[in-house]
């Protein structure tokens, strides 16, 4: 257990509608990263968030929208769904507060499996 | 970009054996995560490295900054070690992970 929570563990929806899904990090982790993981592309990086601040986006969609909150959960937020991001949805975060990507280990969360129909 | 490469795709051996898998990566990336998935999905992180060797059991992940280049060696190797492995590039400051596509793993008893 990484102790990073990710909820919920499965998504099932239609094109065109929106979801939500959402990140705990470690306890006293500031860092929460996003990534999806689709058969096609494998893992890419879509957007990380620093106490509060977005810091870097990746390959992140117009569509897709993220945020962190003051108690450091996170919300990544998917809209207007097509077939394309069936996906997993893992969040990560970094033990150390740096938010450095090439210093700082990254704590996976479990995986949210979107299924959209 | 970033690019991360990673070798072979694929690869099956039998329990004991001596495994290796292999990560390039491009100019831009200072740091080497090795990443493994487990068949339920789940991804654990093995190792972070920017220079030298690190070791933990029977895993050892070595990187060679001049050749860019990464390995993960597995010595006595069991079924239980059956996962993908994934390797990662990190390019230093606010930057996600750029990831190799994976190895899959199977150590047959």
């Amino acid at each position: 257990d990484s102790g990073v929570t990710q909820t919920p563990k499965h998504l099932i929806t239609a094109t065109g509608q929106r979801v939500t899904l959402r990140c705990s990090p470690r306890s006293g982790d500031l860092s929460v990263y996003w990534y999806q993981q689709s058969l096609d592309q494998g893992l890419q990086f879509l957007i990380q968030y620093y106490n509060g601040e977005e810091r870097a986006k990746g390959n992140i969609l117009e569509r897709f929208s993220a945020q962190q909150f003051p108690d450091l959960h996170s919300e990544l937020n998917l809209s207007s769904l097509e077939l394309g991001d069936s996906a997993l949805y893992f969040c990560a975060s970094s033990v150390f507060p740096s938010g450095d990507s090439s210093t700082d280990t990254q704590y996976f969360g479990p995986g949210t499996r979107l299924t959209v129909l | 970009k970033n690019e991360v490469e990673q070798s072979p795709q694929n690869l099956t051996a039998q329990e004991g054996e001596f495994i290796t898998i292999n990560c390039s990566y491009s100019v831009g990336i200072s740091a080497l995560h090795w990443l493994q998935q487990h068949p339920g999905g789940g991804i654990v992180s093995l190792f972070m490295l920017s220079s030298g060797k690190k070791k933990h059991g029977r895993l050892i992940a070595t990187i060679n900054i001049q050749e860019k280049h990464s390995s993960l060696h597995i010595t006595a190797s069991h079924p239980r070690d059956s996962a993908v492995y994934i390797c990662a590039g990190a390019g230093g400051g606010a930057d996600g992970l750029t990831f190799g596509k994976g190895t899959h793993l199977i150590i047959q008893p």
